[in-house]
Formats: C-alpha cells, sequence, structure tokens
C-alpha cells in the first residue's frame, strides 16, 4: 500500500466545495513540502499545487492546498464537472531505509 | 517549452530486462539541481516512485525495488535510460519520467505522456 494516506473517493456536486486529505509521517509530510497531482482520464499526471500551497501558472485558484504537521489537504471550491479525476499527493521521503518520493493511494473525485 | 518523452519496448516477456528512454527538451539535464524521476502506475492503480537521477549525477532508488534498477543519462543526448531487471507481469504497468527539480523539495513538475510495458510470455 501507499505510504500516504488518501480516502480513495470523494464526490461533490457542481458549486460546492470538497476537501481531499493526505496523511503521512514525520519522515515526509512532517519534515518536506507537499504536492498534489491531477490526473484526468487517460493521461498523464500534472501539477497542481506544489510546496504545500503554490500553484503553478495556469491553475485556476479554485484549487488550494494546506499543510499542517503530518497531515496536509487539497481544497476544490466552485467544483466544476471538469475537476472529475484522480488526485494525488506527494512529498519527499527522508526515511533511513531508503529516501525517495513517496505518494498517496489517489483519490476519485466525481462530480455528481 | 518542457517536454519529455518516454519510449521503449509494449511488450516484454518474464525474466527479460526493460530498457526505457527519457528524451527531454526544454531544459539540459546539466542544469544545476535539475534531474529526472522515473514513476510506474499499474492499471486502475497508484503512482509509485522509482528513481531519479541529478545533474551532478546524484542517483537514488525506491528500496523495493533498488537490486533490479539502473539509472543512467546522457547529458549530449539529453536522455535518461532505465533498466529494470528480471520483469514480472506484476511489472506491467504506464511508466512516466518527469522533470525533477531540487529547489522547493524535490518537485516532480512535467511529466511525459508514459508509456504502456505489458510483461506477458
Amino acid at each position: 500500500q501507499s505510504v500516504l494516506t488518501q480516502p480513495p473517493s470523494a464526490s461533490g456536486t457542481p458549486g460546492q466545495r470538497v476537501t481531499i486529505s493526505c496523511s503521512g509521517s514525520s519522515s515526509n509530510i512532517g519534515s518536506n513540502t507537499v504536492n498534489w497531482y491531477q490526473q484526468l482520464p487517460g493521461t498523464a499526471p500534472k501539477l497542481l499545487i506544489y510546496s504545500n500551497n503554490q500553484r503553478p501558472s495556469g491553475v485556476p485558484d479554485r484549487f488550494s492546498g494546506s499543510k499542517s504537521g503530518t497531515s496536509a489537504s487539497l481544497a476544490i471550491s466552485g467544483l466544476q464537472s471538469e475537476d472529475e479525476a484522480d488526485y494525488y499527493c506527494a512529498a519527499w521521503d527522508d526515511s533511513l531505509n531508503g529516501p525517495g518520493v513517496v505518494f498517496g493511494g489517489g483519490t476519485k473525485l466525481t462530480v455528481l | 517549452q518542457v517536454t519529455l518523452k518516454e519510449s521503449g519496448p509494449v511488450l516484454v516477456k518474464p525474466t527479460e530486462t526493460l530498457t526505457l528512454t527519457c528524451t527531454v527538451s526544454g531544459f539540459s539535464l546539466s542544469n544545476a539541481r535539475m534531474g529526472v524521476s522515473w514513476i510506474r502506475q499499474p492499471p486502475g492503480k497508484a503512482l509509485e516512485w522509482l528513481a531519479h537521477i541529478f545533474s551532478n549525477d546524484e542517483k537514488s532508488y525506491s528500496t523495493s525495488l533498488k537490486s533490479r534498477l539502473t539509472i543512467s543519462k546522457d547529458t549530449s543526448k539529453s536522455q535518461v535510460v532505465l533498466t529494470m531487471t528480471n520483469m514480472d507481469p506484476v511489472d506491467t504497468a504506464t511508466y512516466y519520467c518527469a522533470r525533477t527539480v531540487d529547489v522547493i523539495g524535490r518537485l516532480l513538475d512535467y511529466w511525459g505522456q508514459g508509456t504502456l510495458v505489458t510483461v506477458s510470455s
């Protein structure tokens, strides 16, 4: 299973606000920044949020990120049908067993 | 603009060695604090980081796959190569390469389109 824990699914109606959580540990989220990726069906992941709460150019401000301790969250406000996708959190892990990038298991967002 | 493209076989047999190439453009593999990661995604499953290599030749591998992976780069060709030995059907996945910048942590900011590799006899 994945090192970071995400709910497998989330849903909302158009216009609603939804949040997706990501839980980790002191060796990853607790000591490093969190990034979020959006994967539309049949496409490669796209960077959505970096450094906990920064949006790359072109990402709507409806998307926001936050981090507290060993957990992080992605919030999507004003939900739109095109937001239906899989969302993944990621962070660097400083584990003594072997450092590397760790991902969450992904959250499938359904727009009802 | 930054682009990455994966290439390699679509089908490999069990026990064979997989060799994948990532060809990059829009940035140089010699840029400071910049590199390339490989990530895979089995059908219907989550992303799994495999390895990265940076401009200073720093390499890091997934602990669980370290014995099977080798990553290298050819800066003059703008290519990063990943080899994975002793392939098994559970290694069937879409393999992605992504630019990795070591400025704000290790950030995978641009991804290739991915290449689906099926392991079957």
